[in-house]
């Protein structure tokens, strides 16, 4: 069965340092690839996505991702997080078509301190 | 534009009793997907509809949820009778075909 693992639960950091989240999934057919983001109190938002093309994709709000194939992986990335950016993270992907389902990780909170 | 909207936002019901959470779409979104997070857990599908027809329902979890989705705009999900590992999280979901999924910003259940 599909499954995407994060990497890891909580992170904590301070306000400018550096934003690694890893996500691996089990899947060897074509992938579309989704990072959401869920801001406290807030709805799920897509961050970023990759379908095709240059593996390296840009986000909104200064987030972005590879999609390295051989490693089965699409870490997210942010060189300077903000106190702003606290919120759980989700990768997921989707394969079965563009209408098929999402197949989320568990999460990873973020904490930032100011 | 209005996003996904679902009601309520919370629901607190006791076991063997029954509720109903609502998912209004984007307007024109003809695919709507249901999701759960149960604590701890990752969010996992339930169901997709295309417009008023179910696509895919492999992941209900058993014959105590029913979803509808009458003339292929607001859908509703309903456990009857509930129990207590219903309690969690119920997303909604919809797209436009080959497009991003737009997310509620969920129903919280707790089964007491």
């Amino acid at each position: 069965a599909q499954s995407v693992s994060q990497h890891n639960h909580h992170v904590i950091l301070s306000e400018a340092a550096s934003l690694e989240l890893g996500c691996n999934y089990s899947y060897g057919g074509t992938v579309n690839l989704f990072w959401y983001v869920q801001y406290p109190g807030q709805h799920l938002q897509l961050l970023l996505k990759y379908f095709s093309g240059d593996p390296l994709v840009k986000g909104i709000k200064g987030f972005e991702a590879e999609f390295i194939k051989s490693k089965f992986s699409f870490n997210l990335r942010k060189p300077s997080v903000q106190w702003s950016d606290t919120a759980e993270y989700f990768c997921a992907v989707r394969s079965g078509g563009s209408q098929g389902n999402l197949i989320f990780g568990k999460g990873t909170k973020l904490s930032v301190k100011p | 534009e209005a996003g996904v909207t679902q009601f309520p936002s919370h629901s607190v019901i006791e076991k063997g009793q029954t509720v109903t959470l609502r998912c209004d779409p984007i307007s024109g979104h003809d695919n709507l997907y249901w999701y759960r997070r149960v604590m701890g857990k990752e969010i996992k599908f339930l169901l997709h509809f295309v417009k008023e027809s179910k696509q895919d329902e492999s992941g209900m979890p058993n014959n105590r949820f029913l979803a509808e989705r009458t003339g292929g705009t607001y859908s509703t999900l309903k456990v009857q009778p509930a129990e207590l590992e219903d309690s969690g999280v119920y997303f909604c979901a919809s797209s436009q075909v080959g497009v991003i999924q737009y997310f509620g910003a969920g129903t919280r259940l707790s089964v007491l």
